[in-house]
């Protein structure tokens, strides 16, 4: 079955510390994206990338970095200087990269990240 | 920024009744999306409404869109208590390629 995966479901962070939450998917998209969700409210772009080696930033990519180096994979590094790194973390692709605007986005199962 | 606000924020209703989500936004739009998001899980995409439509279907699903006041809602008929869950609106504005921006989101809880 195609789809996202996200892994670890679970993760936390000490203090200083920089973590990798992954995301790959095997649906072939060109598009995808990464969110940030707090309690009880929307999604919040952090980046997105449209096709391999390239990303833009999001609404609130401070203290985060990604790279697309392969189709299939867009990881996320939540950096030291992400102070208030707990939320939930989803990622998602589309079809059709730049032009896919009038497609779903597919979204993974998140990664939940807490701070020890 | 979230250019989304559904009303209402939560809503409580019994197994049978019709459920009314409504979304407003503020930028001319490409499409507007709805998605659902059961709790702890990834959001799942219901339905997509272009801007040049005005009413759209699926199963128990209803969406209309209205341009000139910026806004949409969601119906679900005849609910289930396996309807509970967060819905989303998402718009694609004219100027984003593929970008979705979120509302805040509707907790709809069907009970028994």
């Amino acid at each position: 079955d195609g789809g996202i995966t996200q892994s670890p479901k679970y993760l936390f962070r000490k203090e200083g510390q920089n973590v990798t939450l992954s995301c790959e998917q095997n649906l072939n998209h060109d598009a995808m994206y990464w969110y940030r969700q707090d309690p009880g409210q929307g999604l919040r772009l952090i980046y997105y990338s449209q096709i391999v080696n390239d990303f833009q930033k999001g609404d609130i990519a401070e203290g985060y970095s990604v790279s697309r180096e392969k189709k299939e994979s867009f990881p996320l590094t939540v950096t030291s200087a992400q102070k208030n790194p707990t939320a939930f973390y989803l990622c998602a692709s589309i079809r059709g990269g730049l032009y896919g605007g009038n497609q779903p986005q597919h979204f993974g199962d998140g990664t939940r990240l807490s701070i020890l | 920024s979230q250019q989304g606000e559904e009303d209402p924020q939560a809503l409580s209703i019994q197994e049978g009744e019709n459920a009314t989500m409504n979304c407003s936004y503020k930028t001319s739009i490409n499409n507007l999306q709805w998605y659902r998001q059961n709790s702890g899980r990834g959001l799942v995409h219901l339905i997509l409404i272009r801007s040049n439509e005005r009413e759209k279907h699926s199963g128990r699903l209803r969406v209309t869109l209205d341009t000139s006041k910026k806004s949409s809602s969601l119906l679900i008929t005849a609910s289930r208590a396996a309807d509970t869950a967060s819905y989303f609106c998402a718009t694609v504005s004219q100027t984003s390629g593929s970008r979705l921006t979120f509302g805040e989101g509707t907790q709809l809880t069907v009970n028994p």
